[in-house]
């Protein structure tokens, strides 16, 4: 089993969608979940950092964190085709190593 | 602006050639990082290093090995002993070790490596 659970889709929505990406883990000592976006052949960027549970906004993202069921998402609103990417989990115990999830193909229509 | 430089973007491989991938950072961040990305499989680490000098295997070292003599550069090198190399390689740094503050990884734009 791994670690980190991601449907790596793909995922299509129409124009302004409300997109709800999601991942599961098995390790309860995760403290700190990334969500990254990654581009066709770019490298990842960050997107959205919590630690611990709760949820976080900004703009048109919304991540949340269920640590008591190990379950993280991330929503984007009034969903765009610039939109249209990779969508990776991530998270961390603590120290060096991060954990991704194997990525959620997104596709947005105009 | 500061960032993640990978040099080749592209590269082409023989059978039994040894390769060295090229990641320079200017964000003065203390840890360095290869990260592999295959279809479905989301990153995996190679090798990651917290400081000049030092560095330590990560789940898929086999085949790779890495030096770290200035804190603003980080090679790869594939060697021939690497069974399937045929992979984007992915460079990250970051600025925070341990268990202090976030350890955000910055990327660079990646290198793909194909074997022919």
């Amino acid at each position: 089993q791994k670690e980190v659970e991601q449907d790596p889709g793909p995922l299509s929505v129409p124009e302004g969608a409300i997109v709800s990406l999601n991942c599961t883990y098995s390790n309860s000592a995760f403290q700190y979940f990334m969500w990254y976006r990654q581009y066709s052949r770019k490298g990842p960027e960050l997107l959205m950092y919590t630690y611990s549970s709760g949820n976080k906004e900004d703009g048109r993202f919304t991540a949340q964190v269920d640590k008591s069921s190990k379950y993280i998402s991330l929503f984007i609103r009034d969903s765009q085709p610039s939109d249209s990417a990779t969508y990776l989990c991530a998270m961390r115990r603590g120290g060096f190593k991060t954990i991704f999830g194997a990525g959620t193909r997104l596709f947005v229509k105009a | 602006d500061g960032g993640i430089t990978q040099s080749p973007k592209y590269l082409f491989r023989k059978e039994g050639q040894n390769v060295t991938l090229s990641c320079e950072q200017n964000l003065n961040h203390d840890a360095m990082y290869w990260y592999r990305q295959d279809p479905g499989q989301g990153l995996r680490l190679i090798y990651y290093s917290q400081i000049v000098n030092d560095f330590q295997k990560g789940d898929i070292a086999e085949g790779y090995s890495v030096s770290r003599e200035k804190k603003e550069s980080f090679p790869l090198t594939v060697t021939s002993a690497q069974k399937n190399p045929t992979a984007f390689y992915l460079c990250a740094s970051s600025s925070a070790g341990g268990s202090s503050g976030a350890n955000v990884l910055t990327f660079g734009a990646g290198s793909r490596l194909t074997v022919l």
